[in-house]
């Protein structure tokens, strides 16, 4: 069973455009990070959120924590073709292991 | 800080043999560490957790006889791949926790990408 839902799966957008991938669930989580990940290497932890309803934002990127603490959502702001990768939302729920969404393939074209 | 390492970065290697992956947590301890595999445009599914002094924690479906873990030190964990098979061909993610902190955070190793022929 997928704890996590993220979508959408697949987004090709152009550079300059913003964009939102969500990540949804029915589990309270006491945390959620969301990691950026570029083919053949490993993840990179973005960001970590914890409070209910909390906001954080790194540069171009927006990250919110839903208020029941069961989804997250992250906006990108001018899409860049760096920003292109495999975004994954992934969430602790009550133990040390993570629950990963499926993840969302981002390409930004020039 | 938080870096994580893993060696080697990638292994061919023929059917029947094992081949033995090492993660390292370089400028913090790690307590538990966790492998992932990957495959080609999917997520990262947890195979097993990996406590310091103990037996790790496989997850359903995954051969404890198979991909044998050992966490002997707290900043060392290694999966062997014991008579590996095509099928096993994968890209291979460790990640480790630090043993303190309350924000669940995990640090990614870069990976190993493994090719059974």
């Amino acid at each position: 069973t997928q704890l996590l839902e993220q979508s959408p799966q697949f987004l090709s957008i152009q550079e300059g455009e913003n964009l939102t991938v969500y990540c949804n669930s029915s589990s309270v989580f006491s945390s959620l990070q969301w990691y950026r990940q570029e083919p053949g290497e490993g993840p990179v932890l973005l960001v970590t959120v914890v409070t209910g309803g909390e906001v954080k934002k790194l540069k171009r990127l927006t990250f919110q924590f839903g208020d029941a603490r069961k989804d997250s959502s992250l906006h990108i702001t001018a899409a860049q073709p760096g920003d292109t990768g495999l975004y994954l939302c992934a969430g602790n729920d009550s133990g040390y292991a993570l629950n990963f969404g499926k993840g969302t393939s981002l390409l930004v074209t020039p | 800080g938080a870096v994580v390492s893993q060696h080697p970065s990638w292994v061919i290697c023929k059917s029947g043999t094992s081949v033995k992956i090492e993660c390292r947590s370089l400028d913090f301890q790690a307590t538990t560490m966790f492998w992932y595999r990957q495959f080609p445009k999917q997520s990262l599914m947890l195979m097993a957790t990996s406590n310091e002094g103990s037996k790790a924690t496989y997850e359903q479906g995954v051969e404890k006889d198979k991909f044998l873990i050992n966490h002997a030190s707290l900043t060392l964990s290694t999966l062997t791949v014991t008579s590996a098979h095509p099928e096993d061909s994968s890209f291979y993610i460790c990640s480790a926790r630090p043993g303190q902190g309350a924000r669940d955070e995990q640090f990614f190793g870069p990976g190993t990408r493994l090719t059974v022929l």
